[in-house]
C-alpha cells in the first residue's frame, strides 16, 4: 500500500535555528509531493508542492523542499524559523492522475522565543 | 479566494445518534473529500466524491455514509455516532484533471464530541 512516513512527531528549535523536516514515500512511478501546514486555529494550507522538473521547490514563507527520487525524500527545509512558524506540518503524496492524496502523520513544530 | 466551510465548528453527540456534517466549496471544484484527523495519526481519507452522486470509499469508510446531491456540497454522515468517532472532520475540494494546477483547499473543520 502507498504510505508516506514522518518520522518526527515533535521538533523543538529556538528562533533563527535551522529546520528541517523529513518526509519518505513508498510510492513508485510518477509521483507529486506536498507540504501542508496547520497553524494554530486555522485551516490546512499549501506551503509548496513538486510534479516535475528542478528538484529543489520553493514555497511561501521562506520555506523549501528537495525532491531526491533515489531516496524517496522530499524533505522541507527553513534556514531560519521564526516564532510564527509554530504549527503542525504535514507532507502527502499522490501517484500523478491520482485525485487522493496520502498524507503522512504530521510533524508539530515549536519555536521557541 | 476559494472558500470552503463546513457547517459547524464544534458540536457535540450521543452515542447512537445520526450526524450529519456539511461541506460546501465555492470554487466549482469538481472533487471533494472528507477526512478525520487524529492527534498522531495524520489525515485519513473517509470518502470523496468527484462528481454529483458519485462517491469512492477511502481509507477508513467504516461507520460512515457521504451524500452529494449538488456540485458545491458534500455530506458525511454517522448513522449511530459512536464514542470512537470522536474526531476533527476536515473537508477538502479540488479540480479535476487539473495537472499542475492540482491542490487541495481545506476547510475549518468540525471537532465533533460523541459523549
Amino acid at each position: 500500500a502507498q504510505s508516506v512516513s514522518q518520522h518526527n512527531h515533535h521538533v523543538i528549535l529556538s528562533e533563527a535555528a535551522s529546520l528541517e523536516l523529513g518526509c519518505n514515500y513508498s510510492y513508485g512511478g510518477t509521483v507529486n509531493l506536498f507540504w501542508y501546514v496547520q497553524y494554530p486555529g486555522q485551516h490546512l494550507q499549501l506551503l509548496l508542492k513538486y510534479f516535475s522538473g528542478d528538484p529543489l521547490v520553493k514555497g511561501i514563507k521562506g520555506f523549501e523542499a528537495e525532491f531526491i527520487k533515489s531516496k524517496f525524500s522530499f524533505n522541507l527545509r527553513k534556514p531560519s524559523v521564526q516564532w510564527s512558524d509554530t504549527a503542525e506540518y504535514f507532507c502527502a503524496a499522490r501517484h500523478f492522475g491520482n485525485e487522493k492524496l496520502t498524507f503522512g502523520t504530521g510533524t508539530r513544530l515549536t519555536i521557541i522565543p | 479566494d476559494v472558500k470552503v466551510t463546513q457547517s459547524s465548528r464544534y458540536l457535540v453527540k450521543r452515542t447512537g445518534e445520526k450526524v450529519f456534517l456539511e461541506c460546501v466549496q465555492d470554487m466549482d471544484h469538481e472533487n471533494m473529500f472528507w477526512y478525520r484527523q487524529d492527534p498522531g495519526l495524520g489525515l485519513r481519507l473517509i470518502y470523496f466524491s468527484y462528481d454529483v452522486k458519485m462517491k469512492e470509499k477511502g481509507d477508513i469508510p467504516e461507520g460512515y455514509s457521504v451524500s452529494r446531491e449538488k456540485k458545491e456540497r458534500f455530506s458525511l454522515i454517522l448513522e449511530s455516532a459512536s464514542t470512537n468517532q470522536t474526531s476533527m472532520y476536515l473537508c477538502a475540494s479540488s479540480f479535476g484533471e487539473s495537472g499542475q494546477l492540482y491542490e487541495q483547499y481545506f476547510g475549518p473543520g468540525t471537532r465533533l464530541t460523541v459523549t
